[in-house]
């Protein structure tokens, strides 16, 4: 059964870089053709959608915060992690990594989620 | 991008009730790629429907989706206590996709 943990640091200094890796287990990154997902939700305010990546790299971004976030994956390791930079107040939020239930397609469904960790941006 | 409005904001109903959620886009979703949610506190989306109106495994009957185009529905047959939850559309059909505002179903 695949399952998506999330882990990171909590607390994030305003302007610093947020940086949170997704461990995949139960299924391989590397042997698939899904896209691996991040999502995140301010308190109290609904879903936003951040970006997904493929086993070879190959990423797309919202472009609501293209020029601050990037996503990596290491198949080796089978992770794949989410970096955004110059960090706000407003990006406190609870942070998911996700998976679509189907290969191949870049916007799409997430079936299987993270339990979520939470990170604060404050000083 | 494509803005998604739900009403209403909050369902309030009795176990044993008809539920009926409403999302609405800002422009036509392609090939009816719409999905709802179920999130509870403290845990993450689950996926309910998917197609508009494709039941994702494992889901009840008594979820049903429905609609196309811009106008899309999540019923609820006959809400069981396990229901009283929030509820959140997205559209995967343009990139990026966007999650609308969600409904909450509170007991009455």
């Amino acid at each position: 059964q695949l399952q998506l943990q999330e882990s990171g640091p909590g607390l994030v200094t305003p302007s610093e870089t947020l940086s949170l890796t997704c461990s995949v287990s139960g299924g391989s990154i590397g042997n698939s053709f899904f896209y691996w997902g991040w999502v995140r939700q301010s308190p109290g305010k609904g879903l936003e959608w951040l970006g997904v990546i493929n086993y070879s790299g190959v990423a797309f971004y919202n472009p609501s915060l293209s020029t601050r976030v990037t996503i990596s994956v290491d198949s080796s390791k089978n992770e794949f992690s989410l970096n955004l930079n110059s960090v706000t107040a407003a990006d406190t939020a609870v942070y998911y990594c996700a998976r679509p239930p189907w290969e191949l397609r870049p916007a799409a469904a997430f079936d299987i989620w993270g339990q979520g960790t939470l990170v604060t941006v404050s000083s | 991008e494509i803005v998604l409005t739900q009403s209403p904001g909050t369902l309030s109903l009795s176990p044993g009730e008809r539920a009926t959620l409403s999302c609405r886009a800002s422009q036509s979703v392609s090939n009816r790629y719409l999905a709802w949610y179920q999130q509870k506190p403290g845990q993450a989306p689950r996926l309910l429907i998917y197609g508009a109106s494709s039941r994702a495994t494992g889901i009840p009957d008594r979820f049903s989706g429905s609609g196309s185009g811009t106008d899309f529905t999540l019923t609820i047959s006959r809400l069981e206590p396990e229901d009283f939850a929030v509820y959140c559309c997205q559209q995967y059909g343009s990139s990026p996709p966007t999650f609308g505002g969600g409904t909450k179903v509170e007991i009455k």
